[in-house]
């Protein structure tokens, strides 16, 4: 199987500052990792990925860093905004043929002050 | 844009009772999820399914079963729901293909008095 640590469980930034969000996982084998953003009262929605042949993904103000060897990889939010307040969720899948499925970090609840 | 959708939105359920909960996607994919959510817990995986008839155990799935009968239906279904399995479900479907992605539902809360 797999697990995955998130962690801070809460943060809060200033606007325009930046937000960092870490995970860990246990799996060597794990080899795709999305990041989901939810809002309340929707469901999640996935803002930007990477495959483990990657170190580095960047999409306009999002940030993604994996780290194969120490089984980490994150999240940089640069020059939040308030709109950037919600639920985010990291998660690590294992991906074989037709076998793969996504587990979830436990979410880290992020508020952009202004 | 993917397509999943969910029935009921919100379900109110007494103890011992026999719940179904519906998803349908018009994406065309062939994986299918249940997820739960509760607060500190995240998202954990019930039950998934690699296309019509197939359906496997995710991380959680005692007190749950599930259905695929189609491409594009996945139900779970609680035989005797309890007032643990209080809690709002997703249910996301994804391509078996390149992109990893799993596209969810807008969720159904289910409340079990």
């Amino acid at each position: 199987g797999e697990q995955v640590e998130q962690l801070p469980s809460i943060l809060r930034v200033q606007e325009r500052s930046s937000a960092s969000i870490n995970c860990t996982y246990e799996n060597s084998a794990s080899n795709y990792f999305p990041w989901y953003k939810q809002e309340p009262g929707e469901n999640p929605k996935l803002i930007i990925d990477i495959r483990s042949n990657m170190e580095r993904k960047q999409i306009q103000g999002l940030i993604v860093l994996l780290d194969k060897k120490a089984k980490r990889f994150s999240l940089h939010i640069t020059d939040t905004q308030p709109a950037d307040s919600a639920m985010y969720f990291c998660a690590a899948s294992h991906s074989g043929g037709s076998n793969y499925k996504l587990t979830f970090g436990k979410g880290t609840l992020l508020t952009v002050t202004p | 844009e993917a397509a999943v959708t969910q029935s009921p939105r919100n379900k109110v359920a007494v103890t011992g009772g026999k719940v179904t909960l519906s998803c349908n996607q018009t994406n065309n994919h062939n994986n299918m999820y249940w997820y739960r959510q509760d607060t500190g817990h995240g998202l954990r995986l019930i039950h998934y399914s690699y296309g019509a008839g197939s359906t496997e155990k995710g991380d959680i799935p005692d007190g749950y079963k599930a259905s695929r009968p189609s491409q594009e239906n996945f139900s779970l279904i609680l035989e005797l729901a309890t007032p643990s399995q209080t809690s709002v479900y997703f249910c996301a479907s994804g391509d078996r293909g390149h992109s990893y992605e799993q596209y969810f539902g807008p969720g159904t809360r289910l409340t079990v008095l």
